[in-house]
């Protein structure tokens, strides 16, 4: 299975400031295809993940362009930039190239 | 627009069978395949299994051997079955729209599911 490992485990930020939340995978996730499916969601208090970013750096319908994906092969970045009161919550990386589908264990975003 | 929701009992005693339905809409399951994922209390997401467009099931490796995804087309329903439940399972229950190019662009509000006596 592909391990999919997050740093930090949590972080707190200044409303208006920037993050950055890593994602390496324990192989490469560039499929056969040449496609890369590294996903990130959001996970806000008490609702269901939301998914921001797909392959690597789309963004998905409907999603700021504060938010923006970068990386390649096994090693990811999920960027925040002019954070707001509505981006709390755990975000999570997540990988389609290889099944079992699997996800990082999350980044807890705490605003000060 | 696209929505799911599950549903099924919010408890379950040790080595009995969980039964879930995932009620989509907006969608149809012959060309969008539907996942489920699962989240025990105040931890991270494990993917569960899938069902695809053409019927088709795939499942996590660690959960096979007790678990069944099947569908009912035309009441637009997936089926969760898993048996021989312990407390490790559990877990709330989402049930996803998986679009290949994308990931988990749709998610249920997902259902608690406890394990206990």
């Amino acid at each position: 299975d592909v391990v999919m490992t997050q740093t930090p485990v949590s972080l707190s930020v200044s409303l208006g400031g920037q993050v950055s939340i890593s994602c390496r995978s324990s192989q490469s996730l560039v499929h056969n295809n040449g496609n890369t499916y590294l996903s990130w969601y959001l996970q806000k208090p008490g609702q269901s993940p939301q998914l921001l970013i797909y392959k690597v750096s789309n963004r998905f319908s409907g999603i700021s362009d504060r938010f923006s994906g970068s990386g390649s092969g096994t090693d990811f970045t999920l960027k925040i930039s002019r954070v707001e009161p509505d981006d709390l919550g755990v975000y999570y990386c997540g990988q389609g190239t290889q099944y079992p589908l699997t996800f990082g264990s999350g980044t807890k975003l705490e605003i000060k | 627009q696209v929505q799911l929701k599950e549903s099924g009992p919010g408890l379950v005693q040790p080595s009995q069978t969980l039964s879930l339905t995932c009620t989509v809409s907006g969608f149809s399951l012959t060309s969008n395949s539907v996942h489920w994922v699962r989240q025990p209390p105040g931890k991270g997401l494990e993917w569960v299994g899938a069902i695809w467009s053409g019927g088709s099931t795939d499942y996590n490796s660690a959960l096979k051997s007790r678990l069944s995804i099947s569908r009912d087309t035309s009441k637009s329903q997936v089926f969760l079955k898993m048996n021989s439940l312990q407390t490790e399972d559990t877990a709330i229950y989402f049930c996803t729209r998986y679009v290949g190019s994308y990931g988990f662009a749709y998610w249920g509000q997902g259902t608690l599911v406890t394990v206990s006596s």
